[in-house]
């Protein structure tokens, strides 16, 4: 089973600033990873599938890269609205495991 | 509209019952996966497993497996998530996602069901 770890646990970032969010997988997972936000007591929104390609509606200060074991999501500029936490998943394979999430919080 | 629309919150005791639902509509049902996502509560996510409706394939993550039971009926495009034992430690959100086949994300959720399981 392919394990998901993500980094840092917890961002701290100030309004209009670039966050960069990491998720490493244990094995390749070629690029079948996808991106999620989630805010407080809200249903998780996909970001980003295929590693890569933007969900229909996410803005464009949101991109995603890698391939294989290595991950990023970055965030532009940081709207107020993008404080959430993030999570990614593996898809390439059973079972779909999901990252255990960075936080990205108001500095 | 796309939407999945699942039940109602639940308030069960350890060892009842339970069969939680999530009905789709907007869409061709037995085109998409269903999955099923864990959320406990001020955790993260867990994929708990998945059906694709057209026939009936079911997947579950070995953490669940044999703890629950996924199920769909393909004439009213509602999938299902039922338990035969309760245990406190079910106390959780339950989300039902699809994707499409072959897979892809998860782009369309349900509102979530809460259960809570106390004695």
């Amino acid at each position: 089973e392919i394990v998901l770890t993500q980094s840092p646990a917890t961002l701290s970032v100030s309004p209009g600033e670039r966050a960069t969010l990491s998720c490493r997988a244990s094995q390749s997972v070629s690029s079948k990873l996808a991106w999620y936000q989630q805010k407080p007591g809200q249903t998780p929104r996909l970001l980003i599938y295929g590693a890569s390609t933007r969900a229909t509606g996410v803005p464009a200060r949101f991109s995603g890269s890698g391939s294989g074991t290595e991950f990023t999501l970055t965030i532009s500029s940081l709207q107020s609205e993008d404080f959430a936490v993030y999570y990614c998943q593996l898809y390439n394979n059973w079972p779909f495991t999901f990252g255990p999430g960075t936080k990205v919080d108001i500095k | 509209e796309v939407q999945l629309v699942q039940s109602g919150a639940e308030v069960k005791k350890p060892e009842e019952s339970l069969k939680i639902s999530c009905k789709g509509s907007g869409y061709t049902f037995f085109s998409y996966w269903i999955g099923w996502v864990r959320q406990m509560p001020g955790k993260g996510l867990e994929w708990m497993g998945m059906i694709f409706p057209g026939d009936s394939d079911t997947r579950y993550s070995p953490s669940f497996q044999g703890q629950v039971t996924i199920s769909v009926d393909k004439s009213i495009n509602t999938a299902y998530l039922q338990w035969s034992s309760l245990k406190a430690s079910d106390n959780a959100m339950y989300y039902c996602a699809r994707t499409s086949s072959p897979w892809s994300g998860l782009d369309v959720w349900g509102q979530g069901t809460t259960v809570t399981v106390s004695s």
